[in-house]
């Protein structure tokens, strides 16, 4: 029973144009949200982070949305860059110390 | 100089034999993970140390054992392997229990042949 979920496993934008990557959760504890970015041969590593109490949070060219009765949040990146290309992973936990539950990723794209 | 460092790299192995992937963390952190993708390419925890003490064990065949011998280490031994265990397996350090900003090591891919 996957918890978090991520329907595209792919996703190709154009240089310059917004990426969005989405995550569905099913489990509504979630009180704390993040995204990773994963290349290949390499772990991934931490990209934005959001709480519950929050609906939207922006570091630099990347936002990250907070729907929690829709349980949904989504990334996006503006402007998209060829060095985005990477592999995105959605990722949720519910009480302090507890697990991080990921997604199965999204393979971003990012075309010249 | 990498903060969390994870050996071998790769590994193929045959069945039946016992295995170990050691993992290393340079940053100072008091919590230690280990995950595993598998082909469905869900990462998903197996083991958690915090300070040397195991803290989350998730249903993992008992022939996974991890062992920390001092909060910089944590490794994972796994004894007589199956096909099923092929995977890449990740570790995984955070300053505190609760911190979600990990910092993983760039993986064990493991072949089970």
């Amino acid at each position: 029973d996957q918890q978090v979920k991520q329907n595209s496993p792919s996703l190709s934008v154009q240089e310059g144009r917004i990426s969005i990557l989405n995550c569905d959760y099913t489990n509504s504890m979630f009180d704390y949200f993040l995204w990773y970015k994963k290349y290949p041969a390499e772990g991934p590593t931490f990209l934005i982070s959001i709480s519950s109490i929050k609906d939207k949070n922006e570091d630099g060219r990347f936002t990250v949305f907070l729907n929690k009765s829709a349980k949904h949040l989504s990334l996006h990146i503006v402007p998209s860059q060829p060095g985005d290309s990477a592999v995105y992973f959605c990722a949720a936990v519910y009480n302090q110390g507890g697990k991080l539950i990921f997604g199965q990723g999204t393979e971003l794209s990012v075309k010249p | 100089d990498t903060a969390v460092s994870q050996t071998p790299k790769y590994l193929v192995t045959q069945m039946g034999n016992d295995k170990s992937i050691k993992c290393e963390q340079n940053l100072g952190h008091d919590t230690m993970y280990w995950y595993k993708q598998d082909s469905k390419k869900f990462l998903k925890i197996m083991f958690s140390y915090n300070n040397k003490e195991l803290i989350i064990n998730e249903t993992v065949p008992n022939r996974f054992s991890p062992k920390s011998p001092d909060k910089a280490h944590l490794n994972l031994h796994i004894n007589s392997l199956e096909l099923g265990d092929s995977a890449v397996y990740f570790c995984a350090s955070s300053q505190v229990r609760g911190n979600y900003g990990y910092t993983f090591g760039s993986g064990t891919r493991l072949t089970v042949v």
